[in-house]
């Protein structure tokens, strides 16, 4: 079975630029978590998705911004990047019930220059 | 709010010796604790969680942990690691017991020396 998918792998964005990460999570799993984690620190909750409504949103600033479509596979849109956003972004998909577990995508690794 | 401390950046141990790495979360409600492993250029892997029950959770690859709710501590065990062991290892906290919305910690560093 594939686990969950995320596209691309890499990419090089210039300060001020716009990017669309995607994610396809794991057939059957209709909860979408996205995740930043700087170099060197752990991942920051950025958005949950379930059933295409947001349940949930970290400390992030309004230049990001998420959805999810109705084959639950979801995307990440980032605005007017800053040196700062580079990072790796993860997404993880799960159940959303008791007694599951998110499973994480390899990740997409953004170099803002 | 809730927030993770993983109180060692980075631990240098021996093949076949033991291992702990140590974990204390705050949060003003009930949380359900996860460890996770990430294997460079990797995503995250889920170890063990605890979720309710007996306070001592084995989890895979030989990893266990045990939950202190008076010391609001999760440390990390290993009785011997491999060198196959070398990783990034992460502690988090959720409100969800699904763990859909995770609080990491800084992550510690794991170097298994030959």
């Amino acid at each position: 079975d594939a686990g969950v998918t995320q596209s691309p792998t890499h990419l090089i964005k210039t300060r001020g630029q716009q990017v669309t990460l995607r994610c396809s999570p794991i057939s059957g799993h209709k909860s979408v978590s996205w995740y930043q984690q700087v170099l060197g620190q752990g991942p920051q909750f950025i958005f949950q998705y379930y059933e295409k409504e947001e349940r949930g949103r970290g400390n992030f600033p309004d230049r990001f911004s998420a959805r999810q479509f109705p084959n639950y596979s979801s995307e990440l849109n980032v605005n007017a990047l800053l040196l700062g956003d580079s990072a790796l972004y993860l997404c993880a998909s799960g159940h959303a019930g008791v007694d599951t577990e998110a499973f994480f995508g390899q990740g997409t690794r953004l170099t803002v220059v | 709010a809730q927030s993770v401390t993983q109180l060692d950046s980075q631990v240098p141990v021996f093949e076949e010796a033991p291992v702990e790495l140590r974990c204390n979360y705050s949060s003003s409600v009930s949380v359900y604790l996860f460890w996770y492993v990430q294997y460079p250029n990797q995503g995250l892997q889920l170890l063990l969680k605890y979720l309710s029950g007996s306070t001592l959770v084995k989890g895979i690859n030989g990893f266990e942990a045990e939950f202190n709710k008076s010391q609001t501590s999760f440390h990390l065990r290993k009785p011997s690691v491999h060198i196959s062991d070398t990783a990034e290892y992460f502690c988090a906290v959720s409100v969800t017991a699904a763990g859909n919305k995770l609080t990491f910690g800084g992550g510690t560093r794991v170097l298994v020396k030959p």
